[in-house]
Parts: structure tokens; sequence; C-alpha cells
């Protein structure tokens, strides 16, 4: 069976770092993108970037490139999403997904809430 | 980049009704266009991919057609439980936008 499974929420002052984590199981990590989605409080979905965990090849959304960076452990079978100063707007659920045989979505983690509040 | 559109934002209809949301891309994508279904609280889950091909245990009355930069999805008998978001999302190449997405409620 595929699962994808988050990590845990977190609670986080302005400023500061965070490396949220999504491991993947039941499958080949290697074989499938991983894609990273946001959710801020009461609002839709949006589609952040990807990352190839064979080679470590991303795609960014321009809209948050530069903003945080997605990498991968094959390893441990384990794709992340960082950022080096976190800020207020940046409170919202996160969502892991992965790809099936195309770019669509089919398996998705159970979703990370981030709350950055001073 | 190419821009997702849906309309409308949101409905309200009666169980049974015939439901149709649209989704319109500002370039042509061809059919690669999936729709996801998002229940309150819950995670989004896959309906439709391949702008009509209906996802594993997806109840039949959903529906969609379309390519290029048009597409709809349609409900063709309301449920109850079918309230929730509902996201197109264009998956042709990177950015992989999704549309604002339309809140279907009973009414």
């Amino acid at each position: 069976e595929v699962q994808l499974v988050q990590s845990g929420a977190e609670v986080k002052k302005p400023g500061e770092s965070l490396r949220i984590s999504c491991k993947g199981s039941g499958y080949s990590f290697t074989s499938y993108w991983i894609n990273w989605v946001r959710q801020m409080p009461g609002k839709g979905l949006e589609w952040m970037g990807r990352i190839d965990p064979g080679d470590s090849y991303t795609n960014y959304s321009p809209s948050f490139q530069g903003h945080v960076t997605i990498s991968a452990d094959k390893s441990t079978s384990t794709a992340y999403l960082q950022w080096s100063s976190l800020k207020a707007s940046d409170t919202a659920m996160y969502y892991c997904a992965r790809h099936g045989s195309v770019s669509y979505s089919v398996y998705w983690g159970q979703g990370t809430l981030v709350t950055v509040s001073s | 980049d190419i821009q997702m559109t849906q309309s409308p934002s949101s409905l309200s209809a009666s169980v049974g009704d015939r439901v149709t949301i649209t989704c319109r891309a500002s370039q042509g994508i061809s059919n690669y266009l999936a729709w996801y279904q998002q229940k309150p609280g819950k995670v989004p889950k896959l309906l439709i991919y391949a702008a009509s091909t209906l996802q594993s245990g997806v109840p039949s009355r959903f529906s969609s057609s379309g390519s290029g930069t048009d597409f709809t999805l349609t409900i063709s008998s309301l449920q109850p439980e079918d309230v929730a978001t509902y996201y197109c999302q264009k998956y042709n190449s990177a950015p992989l936008t999704f549309g604002g997405g339309t809140k279907v409620e009973i009414k």
C-alpha cells in the first residue's frame, strides 16, 4: 500500500527556520515525483513545486521560487520542504503528494499544519 | 505561465440536481487536466485525470469533458456526500497550477 506520512504540526516564530518531511512507503521512492502543495486557512490549493527523488531535480512555482527549498533523501525515502526564515504568511497546511504514471497527484500525505506567530 | 480559472467559485444546488463546474486554461493544455475533490477538513482526492478518465472507485455520477482550454466537471445527480470544494489542475508541464476552486453546497 502506497503511503505518504508527513511530520507533525509545527508552531514557529517569524524568522525561524523549519523543515517538514514526507516519508514514502509501499513503492519505489525514486520512481515518482513528489509535489508540495500549500493551503492557507480557508483558501484554495497552491502548487509549490516538486522533486524527482531519483536525481533531486526540482521545479518550483514562480510564486515560491527562492522562498522554500524542496529536497529528498533516497536513503530514507523522505522528501522535505524547508524555510530559512519563516513569515506569518507561511501559516498554512502543507501537503505532499505523489504523481501517478503521469503528473497528476494520486496519493496525498495527511498534511502538516505550520503556524507562524510571534 | 498558464493560469487556470474555475467558475463558479461557489454554488448551491438541491439533492438530485445536475451540477456543472467549468475550468478554463489561459493556453491550450491538450487533455492534461485533473480534477480533485476536497471535503471539509480532509485531504484532497483525485477524481478524474486525462480530462475525462474517472479514477478507480469514483462514483459514475462524476464525469468530465474538454480539451485544449475549456473543461467541465459534471455531477449528474448531486448527493449529500458530494459537498466539497472541487479543484482543477493542469499537469502538462510545470508549474502544475490549480484552479481557484468551486465550493459545492446543498440547498
